[in-house]
């Protein structure tokens, strides 16, 4: 049974910085790219970043790019996103998701149950 | 960048037909995935490349797309549908890739 279990998530001050975690087991966690997406209190699914499978090709939001990076330990099963310089408006709750198979990144086949992460004063 | 836009809620009554509409430039060239949300828990995907469905999604979930409009329909609707759904594509037009609809409130009556 694929897992994906998040953790790292907590209250932040502005500015200040958090690193999210995915534990990832039941699957070849090397095969497959993997995805960062997070949605604010009420509001719905945005897309964060991705990465492919042996961590050599990322991609980002506009609203993260520069601030926010992704990365991955294949050796561990664990996805990573590296969250700097935060702001009120990166309040949310973050998921990992995984592709359907190796090959398809199209869509989100897998997920998390989420971490929150608050930036607040 | 890509805009996916759906209605903000529907409403249905037990055991009648819901139709979610997702609507975007030629959204009938993509591929158009649907996910279904509940309160206080992870997306789950409920149909894939328009019209398919992952094991152990009913087939009362059907999807379908075409020119300016895709469409999620839920057939016989149960009281535990009710959830938030949202359309999804993967835009490789653009470097952000995948692009999620705006959402909608599904009531059961």
């Amino acid at each position: 049974e694929v897992q994906l279990v998040e953790s790292g998530g907590g209250l932040v001050q502005p500015g200040g910085s958090l690193r999210l975690s995915c534990a990832a087991s039941g699957f070849t966690f090397s095969s497959y790219w993997m995805h960062w997406v997070r949605q604010a209190p009420g509001k719905g699914l945005v897309w964060v970043s991705r990465i492919n499978s042996d961590g050599s090709s990322t991609s980002y939001a506009d609203s993260v790019k520069g601030r926010f990076t992704i990365s991955r330990d294949n050796a561990k099963n664990t996805l990573y996103l590296q969250m700097n310089s935060l702001r009120a408006e990166d309040t949310a709750v973050y998921y990992c998701a995984r592709d359907p198979r190796p090959g398809v990144a199209e869509y989100f086949q897998h997920w998390g149950q989420g971490t929150l992460v608050t930036v607040s004063s | 960048s890509y805009v996916l836009t759906q209605p903000p809620s529907v409403s249905v009554a037990p055991g009648q037909t819901a139709r979610i509409t997702c609507g975007g430039n030629n959204i009938g060239s993509k591929s158009v995935h649907w996910y279904q949300q509940k309160p206080g828990q992870a997306p789950v995907l409920v149909v894939y490349d328009d019209s398919d469905r992952p094991s152990g999604i009913p087939e009362r979930f059907s999807g379908s797309n075409s020119g300016n409009t895709a469409t999620l329909t839920i057939s016989r609707v149960e009281a535990g549908d009710e959830a938030d759904y949202y359309c999804q594509v993967w835009d490789s037009s653009s470097d952000h890739h995948y692009v999620f609809g705006t959402g909608t409130k599904v009531t059961v009556l």
